[in-house]
């Protein structure tokens, strides 16, 4: 048990629509990471957030957003869904700023129908 | 675009063969190389973070070591067990200093046979 929970663990919704996946943290992390796994792909770099503050963006979609609330927590909203949209999405999460592990959640499998 | 190259893609081996592995990254701007396990059905599992050069880290039958100059890791499993089946995943941290935007390699698939 890695300390990282996400929820919900599957997701089944249709095209157009809006989701929230939310991550808690490792309690004591201060940084969380999102990435995205589809079919055939590596895992890609969304977004990192620090104590609060968006702190590094990889290839994350305009229709997608994130945020890290004050009791360290993150949602990732993903909006006008699309068929590609289907993957697994990660959390994890690290002490800090520094060259450390990060720490993965179990993932949300979102399937787009 | 930087790129993290792992090889090979798979390996098969039998129980209590010692294994070993590659991943190539970017020799320049080198700030650290993250190993992670990853077993099938599970999250990816933090095996080591190396820093410098000549760097050796070593986690039971696992260990790695790291050649910054010419941009390489290896990681050997000595006596594989059937418990070590998993993708064998490197990464590399995009932005200097912040771990921010890792860049994973595709990973080297694993099986051992008992």
């Amino acid at each position: 048990d890695s300390g990282v929970t996400q929820t919900p663990k599957h997701l089944i919704t249709a095209t157009g629509q809006r989701v929230t996946l939310r991550c808690s943290p490792r309690s004591g992390d201060l940084s969380v990471y999102w990435y995205q796994q589809s079919l055939d792909q590596g895992l890609q770099f969304l977004i990192q957030y620090y104590n609060g503050e968006e702190r590094a963006k990889g290839n994350i979609l305009e229709r997608f957003s994130a945020q890290q609330f004050p009791d360290l927590h993150s949602e990732l909203n993903l909006s006008s869904l699309e068929l590609g949209d289907s993957a697994l999405y990660f959390c994890a999460s690290s002490v800090g700023l520094e060259n450390q592990p990060q720490h993965f959640g179990d993932g949300t499998r979102l399937s787009i129908l | 675009i930087l790129n993290v190259e792992q090889s090979p893609q798979s390996l098969h081996v039998q129980e209590g063969d010692s294994t070993n592995f590659t991943c190539s990254f970017p020799s320049s701007n080198f700030y650290a190389l993250h190993w992670y396990r990853w077993e099938t059905a599970k999250s990816p599992e933090a095996l080591f973070v190396m820093t410098l050069n000549g760097d050796e880290k070593k986690k039971g039958r696992i260990s790695a070591t790291l050649n910054t100059k010419e941009g390489y890791s290896y990681l050997y499993i000595k006596g594989s067990q059937p418990e070590d089946s998993a993708t064998y995943l490197c990464a590399f941290p995009h932005y200097g200093g912040s771990q921010g935007n890792l860049i994973f390699g595709k990973g080297t698939k694993l099986s051992v046979k008992p």
